[in-house]
């Protein structure tokens, strides 16, 4: 399968403790986004890197919610001293320069915060 | 500020009957507008772009920049276009073009 791999896809931790999402993109898709999903809503934009630069943070990247992309390629999401309201559903998707619009999505890794 | 509006949460309706799912827009440039469509057990995955003026598995769209509406039709459902549909407006921010999704409309096509 070549599309847009997260892991793990269920996550539950105890509120406090420090969780880390992977995603693996599309191998030529230089563009990857994290987003973030909470029930009965559309996805929220919460980072964009264009290979290996983070061109863009979200307000609602609070300073415990960390994101990287290590030479361009897979990218890692870190949220540190979790909290029950970081229960959501973190979406990855993946882009190539000159395709106009379209993201293809990770199936997504749940995280639940008790 | 970007907005994108979908009224409605749920959307039920017959097999063979027409299909409107509303979307609205707030955007102070130039418009691109996309539907995205998540299918049960399924990734989120793009259904049509504005730009393309393509039907894709019977839908189409029009983007009315009067009424800032980009409004998805079918003439006839089926069940197996029972799914989630977002509505997403795509935009720059200089340093990189975003999407924002509408809150998403859940189509429910019955016998």
């Amino acid at each position: 399968d070549t599309g847009v791999s997260q892991d793990p896809r269920h996550k539950i931790t105890k509120r406090g403790q420090n969780v880390t999402f992977r995603c693996d993109p599309i191998s030529e898709h230089n563009r990857l986004y994290w987003y973030r999903q909470t029930l009965g809503q559309g996805p929220e934009f919460l980072t964009y890197f264009q290979n290996e630069a983070q061109l863009e943070k979200s307000r609602l990247l609070s300073d415990r919610f960390s994101a990287e992309r290590p030479k361009g390629s897979f990218s890692t999401l870190e949220i540190q001293r979790t909290e029950q309201g970081d229960s959501a559903m973190y979406l990855c998707a993946s882009s190539f320069i000159g395709v106009t619009g379209e993201l293809f999505f990770g199936e997504g890794s749940r995280l639940t915060v008790l | 500020a970007q907005r994108v509006t979908q009224p409605e949460k749920l959307l039920s309706v017959f097999k063979g009957a027409p299909v409107e799912l509303k979307c609205n827009y707030s955007y102070s440039g130039s418009p691109e507008l996309f539907w995205y469509v998540q299918y049960s057990r399924q990734r989120l995955q793009l259904l049509l772009r504005h730009i393309s003026r393509e039907s894709i598995k019977g839908f189409t769209a029009d983007l009315n920049k009067g009424e800032t509406s980009f409004h998805l039709k079918k003439p006839f459902a089926q069940e197996e276009d029972s799914a989630m549909y977002y509505c997403a407006l795509r935009w720059n921010t200089g340093t990189a073009s975003k999407l924002t999704f509408g809150t998403g409309t859940r189509l429910q096509v019955t016998l």
